[in-house]
Formats: structure tokens, sequence, C-alpha cells
């Protein structure tokens, strides 16, 4: 597609539910990253995937995250138990070699857990 | 304390002034700099960025970086309503591969 799409573009979810975010990056672009950005916080880093390599998850906050990339194109950010603190807007960017300075990011997906 | 240091805002300015956004690092091996601009609900865009220290000019846009103080700043000369947003710092130590640190970003209003 012409840019990176997430969905659901909001979700609101209980307090103890799963959920999963979805991230469809740029075509041919090899690399994905998530991000994570909360209120006065900034982006925060959670895990990078280039081409086949094992994926970077040193940022993943707890073992409650997990993600995964099918096929090398599209990505899911799973969330289980999730907790207050976890409501934050979830960035996914993708880029052609890994690069960070080509990074093109989506619109995000607002999580919201009451 | 936190590797990059953002002062939120927000900011507010009237339409025509100079801008001056800025960040400090305490990481000595970040190379290269970036500023990002975020409208609401949007996902960050790359305006700039600049390797090692020195300036980088873009249109209206100016990027400093002084590696000597850790220290980089963006300038916006004839500032338009439309460049109301939210503008973020991020940085690396190289290109490949490499997560960038952000700032926390500061919020800039261009008042009519």
């Amino acid at each position: 597609g012409a840019g990176v799409s997430q969905s659901p573009s909001n979700k609101v979810t209980e307090k103890g539910k799963d959920v999963e975010l979805r991230c469809d990056p740029i075509s041919g672009h090899t690399a994905l990253y998530w991000y994570r950005q909360s209120l006065g916080q900034g982006l925060e880093f959670l895990i990078y995937f280039q081409g086949n390599s094992a994926p970077d998850k040193s940022g993943l906050p707890s073992d409650r995250f997990s993600a995964e990339r099918t096929g090398g194109s599209v990505s899911t950010l799973t969330i289980q138990r999730t907790q207050q603190e976890d409501s934050a807007v979830y960035l996914c960017a993708s880029s052609s070699s890994g690069q960070g300075i080509g990074y093109t990011f989506g619109s995000g997906t607002r999580l919201t857990v009451v | 304390q936190k590797e990059v240091e953002q002062d939120p805002g927000p900011l507010s300015v009237p339409e025509g002034a100079i801008v001056s956004l800025n960040c400090t690092y305490s990481n000595s091996a970040f190379q290269y700099f970036m500023w990002y601009r975020q409208y609401s609900r949007k996902g960050p865009e790359l305006l700039m960025y600049t390797y090692s220290s020195g300036n980088k000019e873009d249109g209206r846009f100016t990027a400093q970086v002084d590696k000597s103080s850790k220290y980089i700043s963006l300038f916006i000369r004839d500032s338009q309503p439309s460049d109301s947003a939210t503008y973020l710092c991020a940085m690396s130590q190289g290109l490949g591969g490499n997560k960038l640190t952000f700032g926390t970003g500061t919020q800039l209003k261009v008042e009519l």
C-alpha cells in the first residue's frame, strides 16, 4: 500500500483481556518497528523485525507482550491480560533497509484499558 | 534520568515568529539526529536529519547539532499556523537496524 496501515485505529478493552494490534507495512519494506507512545513519555521502542533475522525484542516491557511478523510482511502485536498501564498509542513503522532515518510511521492504534 | 530530554511545552507563538526547539542528550555514542513532526492523532513524520555536528537547512527549517554540548536544535522561520504540531527529536548510534531514542516531544501552537 501507499503507507503503513494499522488496525484498529481505536480499541477499548477490559482489564485482563487479550488484544491484538495489526500493522501492514509499506510493500517491499524489510524492516518493521513497534513503538509505544504514552502521554508525557515520548516514543518507547518495543520490537524490531528485519527480514528473516531474529527480532530484537529488547524493548518489550513484560512477557505479556509478544509480536510476530508473518511472511515478512504483516505484523501482529499481542498484549495478554491487559493492564491499565498498557493504555497508550501503539505505533508501527517500516523502512526499506532498516535504516532509522527512513522510517515511515502508521497513524497508530489508541488502546484504552478500562 | 532519560537519555534524551525535551521540554514538553506547550509553546505558543504568533504567526511569523522564529521558533526554537531543543533537546539535550546524555549518550555520546549518538551519531544521527532527527526531527519528527506529529499532528494530532497521526504518526510522526520525518522532517530533517543530521549526521554528527553541524547545521542543515531545508526551506524554513534549520537543524543544528552540537555534539560537544550534547545539544540539538530545530529552528522554524516565519512560522505558520500549519506548523502547529508536536515536534519530537530522535537519535541513533548508527543507521542499520538501530532503534531510535526519542524525546518526549514539544507541543507547538502558532497563533494567527
